[in-house]
Protein backbone atom coordinates (compact mmCIF):
# COMPACT_ATOMS: atom_id res chain seq x y z
CA UNK A 1 0.00 0.00 0.00
CA UNK A 2 1.42 3.69 -0.76
CA UNK A 3 1.01 6.62 1.70
CA UNK A 4 1.97 10.12 1.50
CA UNK A 5 2.29 11.75 4.81
CA UNK A 6 2.24 15.63 5.29
CA UNK A 7 2.19 16.19 8.94
CA UNK A 8 1.83 19.94 8.49
CA UNK A 9 -1.93 20.68 8.28
CA UNK A 10 -1.38 24.46 8.64
CA UNK A 11 1.77 26.62 8.56
CA UNK A 12 0.99 30.82 8.96
CA UNK A 13 4.16 32.46 7.86
CA UNK A 14 4.21 36.91 6.84
CA UNK A 15 5.53 37.74 3.59
CA UNK A 16 8.84 37.22 2.23
CA UNK A 17 9.89 34.78 4.80
CA UNK A 18 10.85 31.62 3.16
CA UNK A 19 8.78 28.25 4.24
CA UNK A 20 9.05 24.70 3.48
CA UNK A 21 6.18 22.18 3.12
CA UNK A 22 7.34 18.66 4.40
CA UNK A 23 6.42 15.21 2.54
CA UNK A 24 7.07 11.80 3.38
CA UNK A 25 6.16 9.08 1.27
CA UNK A 26 5.94 4.83 1.56
CA UNK A 27 5.80 2.69 -1.48
CA UNK A 28 7.64 -1.16 -2.33
CA UNK A 29 7.19 0.09 -5.88
CA UNK A 30 10.80 1.06 -7.71
CA UNK A 31 9.41 3.10 -10.47
CA UNK A 32 7.16 5.76 -9.01
CA UNK A 33 6.40 9.07 -9.33
CA UNK A 34 6.04 12.43 -6.82
CA UNK A 35 3.75 15.36 -7.47
CA UNK A 36 3.06 18.94 -5.89
CA UNK A 37 -0.10 20.05 -6.36
CA UNK A 38 -1.77 23.59 -5.50
CA UNK A 39 -4.94 24.13 -4.55
CA UNK A 40 -5.66 27.93 -4.31
CA UNK A 41 -9.16 29.17 -2.45
CA UNK A 42 -10.98 29.05 -5.64
CA UNK A 43 -10.68 25.34 -5.61
CA UNK A 44 -9.34 24.18 -8.60
CA UNK A 45 -5.66 22.08 -8.18
CA UNK A 46 -3.31 23.27 -10.11
CA UNK A 47 0.00 21.07 -11.35
CA UNK A 48 3.57 22.17 -9.82
CA UNK A 49 5.98 19.52 -10.34
CA UNK A 50 6.45 15.81 -11.69
CA UNK A 51 9.73 13.58 -10.32
CA UNK A 52 10.47 10.09 -10.91
CA UNK A 53 12.22 7.91 -8.41
CA UNK A 54 15.33 8.00 -10.65
CA UNK A 55 16.26 11.08 -10.87
CA UNK A 56 17.11 13.05 -7.47
CA UNK A 57 18.04 16.03 -8.72
CA UNK A 58 16.47 19.13 -6.66
CA UNK A 59 14.67 21.48 -8.75
CA UNK A 60 14.04 25.25 -8.84
CA UNK A 61 11.60 27.29 -10.53
CA UNK A 62 11.74 30.79 -9.70
CA UNK A 63 11.00 31.29 -5.75
CA UNK A 64 9.96 27.43 -5.82
CA UNK A 65 12.48 24.51 -5.15
CA UNK A 66 12.31 20.67 -4.29
CA UNK A 67 14.40 18.87 -2.64
CA UNK A 68 14.14 14.93 -3.45
CA UNK A 69 15.75 12.40 -0.84
CA UNK A 70 15.06 8.46 -1.82
CA UNK A 71 17.46 7.77 1.61
CA UNK A 72 14.61 9.15 3.58
CA UNK A 73 11.48 8.93 1.49
CA UNK A 74 11.56 12.57 1.22
CA UNK A 75 10.27 15.24 -1.24
CA UNK A 76 10.04 18.45 0.81
CA UNK A 77 8.46 21.82 -1.00
CA UNK A 78 10.33 25.16 -0.46
CA UNK A 79 8.77 28.49 -1.53
CA UNK A 80 11.75 31.36 -0.92
CA UNK A 81 10.46 35.12 -0.32
CA UNK A 82 6.84 34.40 -0.16
CA UNK A 83 4.00 36.12 -1.38
CA UNK A 84 0.46 36.31 -0.40
CA UNK A 85 -0.83 35.04 -3.66
CA UNK A 86 1.29 31.71 -2.24
CA UNK A 87 -1.50 30.83 0.16
CA UNK A 88 -3.38 27.50 -0.72
CA UNK A 89 -3.54 24.41 0.12
CA UNK A 90 -0.90 22.37 -1.19
CA UNK A 91 -0.85 19.01 -1.75
CA UNK A 92 2.25 16.24 -2.16
CA UNK A 93 0.82 13.38 -4.16
CA UNK A 94 2.71 9.85 -4.81
CA UNK A 95 1.85 7.44 -8.14
CA UNK A 96 2.83 4.07 -8.53
CA UNK A 97 3.05 1.07 -10.57
CA UNK A 98 -0.32 0.13 -10.83
CA UNK A 99 -3.41 1.60 -12.30
CA UNK A 100 -4.33 3.30 -8.86
CA UNK A 101 -4.33 7.51 -9.71
CA UNK A 102 -2.47 9.10 -7.35
CA UNK A 103 -2.16 8.64 -3.46
CA UNK A 104 -2.53 12.39 -2.37
CA UNK A 105 -1.24 13.20 1.63
CA UNK A 106 -3.44 15.12 3.81
CA UNK A 107 -2.17 18.63 2.31
CA UNK A 108 -0.76 21.68 4.10
CA UNK A 109 -2.49 25.12 4.84
CA UNK A 110 0.07 27.67 3.91
CA UNK A 111 -1.46 30.74 4.81
CA UNK A 112 1.20 34.13 3.88
CA UNK A 113 0.47 37.35 5.99
CA UNK A 114 1.14 40.61 4.56
CA UNK B 1 -11.91 24.66 -23.98
CA UNK B 2 -8.28 24.64 -23.13
CA UNK B 3 -8.97 22.71 -19.80
CA UNK B 4 -11.32 20.04 -18.15
CA UNK B 5 -14.02 20.95 -17.33
CA UNK B 6 -16.93 19.76 -15.19
CA UNK B 7 -20.55 19.66 -15.23
CA UNK B 8 -23.12 20.17 -13.00
CA UNK B 9 -20.44 22.77 -10.70
CA UNK B 10 -23.23 22.04 -7.63
CA UNK B 11 -25.66 19.42 -7.27
CA UNK B 12 -28.24 19.32 -4.46
CA UNK B 13 -30.18 16.15 -4.36
CA UNK B 14 -32.04 14.18 -2.02
CA UNK B 15 -31.38 11.04 -0.60
CA UNK B 16 -31.97 8.15 -2.45
CA UNK B 17 -32.43 10.00 -6.08
CA UNK B 18 -29.68 9.36 -8.54
CA UNK B 19 -27.06 11.55 -9.89
CA UNK B 20 -25.08 11.82 -12.96
CA UNK B 21 -21.56 13.74 -13.14
CA UNK B 22 -20.16 14.48 -16.18
CA UNK B 23 -16.34 15.02 -17.28
CA UNK B 24 -14.95 16.04 -20.34
CA UNK B 25 -11.52 16.03 -20.43
CA UNK B 26 -8.92 17.83 -22.80
CA UNK B 27 -8.52 17.39 -26.01
CA UNK B 28 -6.44 14.31 -26.91
CA UNK B 29 -5.58 13.51 -23.39
CA UNK B 30 -6.14 9.29 -23.03
CA UNK B 31 -6.35 8.90 -19.91
CA UNK B 32 -9.03 10.32 -17.41
CA UNK B 33 -9.02 10.28 -13.78
CA UNK B 34 -12.05 10.78 -10.89
CA UNK B 35 -11.43 11.58 -7.60
CA UNK B 36 -13.18 12.63 -4.35
CA UNK B 37 -12.40 15.52 -2.01
CA UNK B 38 -14.00 15.60 0.96
CA UNK B 39 -13.59 16.92 4.55
CA UNK B 40 -12.85 13.32 6.41
CA UNK B 41 -11.49 11.45 3.62
CA UNK B 42 -8.95 14.16 2.00
CA UNK B 43 -8.55 13.33 -1.88
CA UNK B 44 -9.46 10.05 -2.65
CA UNK B 45 -8.89 8.23 -6.35
CA UNK B 46 -11.94 6.23 -7.78
CA UNK B 47 -11.31 4.68 -10.83
CA UNK B 48 -9.10 5.16 -13.93
CA UNK B 49 -9.76 5.20 -17.44
CA UNK B 50 -7.29 4.93 -20.70
CA UNK B 51 -8.96 5.04 -23.64
CA UNK B 52 -12.79 3.31 -22.68
CA UNK B 53 -11.69 0.97 -20.42
CA UNK B 54 -11.39 0.86 -16.91
CA UNK B 55 -8.14 -1.40 -15.83
CA UNK B 56 -9.43 -1.97 -12.01
CA UNK B 57 -12.46 -0.24 -10.75
CA UNK B 58 -11.77 -1.29 -7.38
CA UNK B 59 -11.23 2.10 -6.08
CA UNK B 60 -15.20 2.55 -6.32
CA UNK B 61 -16.04 3.57 -2.98
CA UNK B 62 -19.56 1.15 -3.10
CA UNK B 63 -21.19 -0.55 -6.13
CA UNK B 64 -23.68 2.37 -6.33
CA UNK B 65 -21.10 4.03 -7.56
CA UNK B 66 -20.13 3.44 -11.37
CA UNK B 67 -18.20 5.20 -14.27
CA UNK B 68 -18.02 4.86 -18.27
CA UNK B 69 -16.47 7.02 -20.89
CA UNK B 70 -17.22 6.69 -24.55
CA UNK B 71 -15.44 7.83 -27.65
CA UNK B 72 -12.18 8.10 -25.46
CA UNK B 73 -13.46 11.30 -24.08
CA UNK B 74 -16.36 12.44 -22.25
CA UNK B 75 -16.96 10.53 -18.98
CA UNK B 76 -19.71 10.17 -16.66
CA UNK B 77 -20.03 9.15 -12.64
CA UNK B 78 -22.99 7.82 -11.86
CA UNK B 79 -24.09 7.28 -7.82
CA UNK B 80 -27.32 5.41 -7.62
CA UNK B 81 -29.65 6.13 -4.46
CA UNK B 82 -27.40 8.23 -3.10
CA UNK B 83 -26.38 9.01 0.63
CA UNK B 84 -25.51 11.67 2.56
CA UNK B 85 -21.87 10.80 3.10
CA UNK B 86 -21.83 10.81 -0.67
CA UNK B 87 -21.27 14.96 -0.48
CA UNK B 88 -18.10 15.98 -1.59
CA UNK B 89 -16.32 17.56 -4.70
CA UNK B 90 -16.09 15.10 -7.17
CA UNK B 91 -13.18 16.28 -9.60
CA UNK B 92 -11.90 14.98 -12.67
CA UNK B 93 -8.45 15.13 -14.38
CA UNK B 94 -7.26 13.64 -16.98
CA UNK B 95 -3.51 13.30 -19.07
CA UNK B 96 -1.99 12.82 -21.94
CA UNK B 97 -0.39 9.20 -23.30
CA UNK B 98 1.71 8.16 -20.24
CA UNK B 99 0.17 6.83 -17.23
CA UNK B 100 2.72 8.85 -14.89
CA UNK B 101 2.15 12.30 -16.98
CA UNK B 102 0.99 15.32 -14.74
CA UNK B 103 -2.90 15.42 -14.24
CA UNK B 104 -4.61 18.57 -15.35
CA UNK B 105 -7.95 18.95 -12.97
CA UNK B 106 -10.90 20.24 -13.47
CA UNK B 107 -12.48 22.82 -11.16
CA UNK B 108 -14.94 19.58 -9.80
CA UNK B 109 -18.70 18.91 -9.10
CA UNK B 110 -19.64 20.20 -5.74
CA UNK B 111 -22.38 17.00 -4.66
CA UNK B 112 -24.72 17.80 -1.46
CA UNK B 113 -26.83 15.12 -0.31
CA UNK B 114 -30.04 16.19 1.96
Amino acid sequence: AQKVTQAQTEISVVEKEDVTLDCVYETRDTTYYLFWYKQPPSGELVFLIRRNSFDEQNEISGRYSWNFQKSTSSFNFTITASQVVDSAVYFCALMGGGADGLTFGKGTHLIIQP
Amino acid sequence: GAGVSQSPSNKVTEKGKDVELRCDPISGHTALYWYRQSLGQGLEFLIYFQGNSAPDKSGLPSDRFSAERTGGSVSTLTIQRTQQEDSAVYLCASSSVGYYNEQFFGPGTRLTVL
